[in-house]
């Protein structure tokens, strides 16, 4: 059983430059979550989606763009790299309804540098 | 704005002992609170999850108890090893939103 799945792991950028990181979940979850993780600031919300095709803002949602054409897959796009965006990017999913709030799994994460 | 708060923000013990780590969260109304474990440059793990109708979640060494109305929840870990060295987050989700609010974490260090 997988789980959640980042695709891909490590990753170097030329600030301006485009690129997307993928997230597969296989455990037919409704809600995912991109985060960043940064030294002192600890996990913040990028982006998330309720369902396929679905996306809202979370805390620093600026210069990063998501899909969720599929349910099992959230894509997370930065259009023009800046050094700002060098972090380690987590993904994340849970089970949720209208009236619960399950287990929150996580991928490995993305480590992205951008020069 | 739910605000979670773990102090202290790093702790150090030798192998043995047993420690309690602490999570303060400032919003009652919350559907459960979930308690993560992450090792050096890896994801996080989750290691337990406590529905807001329960008081206490056990797994092998490790012991969670939740206060909703004190806003407190601790995780206690029985004979600490050096495997257990790691950062410890809690999260809570509230009742009505859709995402969680993290702590900023403990690192733990356990000393052989």
């Amino acid at each position: 059983n997988a789980g959640v799945t980042q695709t891909p792991k490590f990753r170097v950028l030329k600030t301006g430059q485009s690129m997307t990181l993928l997230c597969a979940q296989d455990m037919n979850h409704e809600y995912m979550y991109w985060y960043r993780q940064d030294p002192g600031m600890g996990l913040r919300l990028i982006h998330y989606s309720v369902g396929e095709g679905t996306t809202a803002k979370g805390e620093v949602p600026d210069g990063y763009n998501v899909s969720r054409l599929k349910k099992q897959n959230f894509l997370l796009g930065l259009e023009s790299a800046a050094p700002s965006q060098t972090s380690v990017y987590f993904c994340a999913s849970s089970y949720n309804s209208r009236v619960y709030t399950g287990e929150l799994f996580f991928g490995e994460g993305s480590r992205l540098t951008v020069l | 704005k739910q605000e979670v708060t773990q102090i202290p923000a790093a702790l150090s013990v030798p192998e043995g002992e047993n420690l309690v780590l602490n999570c303060s969260f400032t919003d009652s109304a919350i559907y459960n609170l979930q308690w993560f474990r992450q090792d050096p440059g890896k994801g996080l793990t989750s290691l337990l999850l406590i529905q807001s109708s329960q008081r206490e979640q056990t797994s092998g060494r490790l012991n969670a108890s939740l206060d909703k109305s004190s806003g407190r929840s601790t995780l206690y870990i029985a004979a600490s090893q050096p495997g257990d060295s790691a950062t410890y987050l809690c999260a809570v989700p509230p009742l009505g939103g859709n995402q969680f609010y993290f702590g900023t974490g403990t690192s733990l260090t356990v000393i052989p």
